[in-house]
């Protein structure tokens, strides 16, 4: 059963335009994260929230920005896209750290195809 | 620098049989290990964990892993796969206090009919 919520599931946009990517999770977790899933499947991480607090911040161009309102919210924004954002990007969620902290809850994934 | 490597890009077997996908990861310090499922358009799902105790646990659908320290080993088996068990399948470590999970580059298995 579904408890991360992704929108848009696919997003086809030209070069140079900006994207927001929507994800809310119900399930009550304290920490939230972006990773980027290439063509080839490699998963990379991109930020992580905790509690609204930024802690993982990985070498990401300035293009890309998190945004949390609230623990249950993390968006990403992307200004001006080039064609190498071309990938799904996937939402997780999970408790803060510890044995249980080990278990992320993925969204679907959101597809971006840049033009 | 934790790091995890999955040597086996694809792997393809026929239903019924056995198959282990192989994990190995480097990293000094005090980790956990899981393995994730992604079925071809959707987000991954989590099948296990290892942090400490006994060393092979047992997750869902079958799967089980087995740590190994010495060989720095996360390998994933089941005994007797499912057409439906086809899907890319993912090692990840975190370290322990860490925030970071990092996934390796991912093995896709194929079970033929």
């Amino acid at each position: 059963e579904t408890a991360v919520f992704q929108t848009p599931n696919y997003h086809v946009t030209q070069v140079g335009n900006e994207v927001s990517f929507n994800c809310k999770q119900t399930l009550g977790h304290d920490t939230m994260y972006w990773y980027k899933q290439d063509s080839k499947k490699l998963l990379k991480i991109m930020f992580s929230y905790n509690n609204k607090q930024l802690i993982v911040n990985e070498t990401v161009p300035r293009r890309f920005s998190p945004q949390s309102s609230d623990k249950a919210h993390l968006n990403l924004r992307i200004k001006s896209v080039e064609p190498e954002d071309s990938a799904v990007y996937l939402c997780a969620s999970s408790w803060d750290r510890g044995f249980s902290g080990n278990t992320l809850y993925f969204g679907e994934g959101s597809r971006l195809i840049v033009v | 620098t934790q790091t995890v490597s999955q040597s086996d890009a694809h792997v393809t077997v026929f239903e019924g049989d056995s198959v282990e996908l192989r994990c190995n990861y480097s990293y000094g310090g005090s980790i956990y290990l899981s393995w994730y499922i992604q079925h071809h358009g959707h987000g991954l799902q989590f099948l296990l964990k290892y942090y400490s105790g006994n060393p092979v646990v047992q997750g869902v659908n079958g799967f089980e892993a087995e740590f190994s320290k010495s060989d720095s080993s996360f390998h994933l088996r089941k005994a007797s796969v499912h057409w439906s068990d086809s899907a890319v399948y993912f090692c990840a470590v975190r370290r322990t206090g860490g925030y970071k999970v990092v996934f390796g580059s991912g093995t896709r298995l194929l079970v033929s009919p």
